[in-house]
């Protein structure tokens, strides 16, 4: 079974700055997709960010960049210039990409704060 | 275009009675799913749908729980009878495929008392 860990329950960056969500996931699958959502206090959740394993190059959107490390099972979440509206919960989230488990597997989040 | 809408957004209900939560996936996605959000579990995939046909079950906790999507915009998660455990966020998310990004609604509020 995939499981997905986020270590960090809480981080703080001030406006701004750059900030960077840990994520660690197990999987015994080679083609998968990978996610970042966030949620902010309007519980709506929002996807911030894809990336498919079997690209090499990181995926950006604009102040969102991730560094996918493949072999390593690694996939964290880059901020940069972070903004007050960037106050939310952010989950990472994997899926497999073939067969019909489509479902996303989510880690237990991060609580992002925006300070002044 | 409207996202996936989801009715109510807040539930209160005594232990025992039915509980129906209501999606309209965006139109033209062909799959759709329902998640439940606690603080214990986090978020978990309860069900989902592909053109309108159930594909995976396996995340519903019990027969009290029950889910139906009678054609392509709208879908039904029912609760019968409710316990206070069942109080969470629901949400359903659609997509346009079964292997494209997921769209969540705002999610239901559920308080069984």
């Amino acid at each position: 079974a995939q499981t997905v860990t986020q270590s960090q329950p809480e981080m703080s960056v001030q406006e701004a700055e750059t900030v960077t969500l840990s994520c660690t996931y197990d999987t015994s699958e080679s083609d998968y997709y990978l996610f970042w959502y966030k949620q902010p206090p309007s519980r709506q959740m929002i996807l911030v960010i894809r990336q498919e394993a079997y690209k090499q190059q990181n995926a950006t959107e604009n102040r969102f960049s991730v560094n996918f490390q493949k072999a390593a099972k690694s996939f964290s979440l880059k901020i940069s210039d972070s903004q007050l509206g960037d106050a939310a919960m952010y989950f990472c989230a994997y899926r497999r990409r073939t067969g019909t488990a489509s479902k996303l597997t989510f880690g237990t989040g991060t609580r992002l704060q925006v300070t002044l | 275009d409207a996202g996936v809408i989801q009715s109510p957004r807040h539930e209160v209900t005594e232990m025992g009675q039915e509980v129906t939560l209501r999606c309209k996936p965006i139109s033209g996605h062909n799959s759709l799913f329902w998640y439940r959000q606690t603080m214990m579990r986090g978020l978990e995939l309860l069900i989902y749908f592909n053109n309108n046909v159930p594909i995976d079950d396996s995340g519903m906790p019990e027969d009290r729980f029950s889910a139906k999507m009678p054609n392509a915009s709208f879908s039904t998660l029912k609760i019968q009878p409710s316990e206070p455990r069942d109080s969470a966020v629901y949400f359903c998310a659609s997509s346009l495929a079964e292997d494209q990004p997921q769209h969540f609604g705002d999610g239901t509020r559920l308080s069984i008392l």
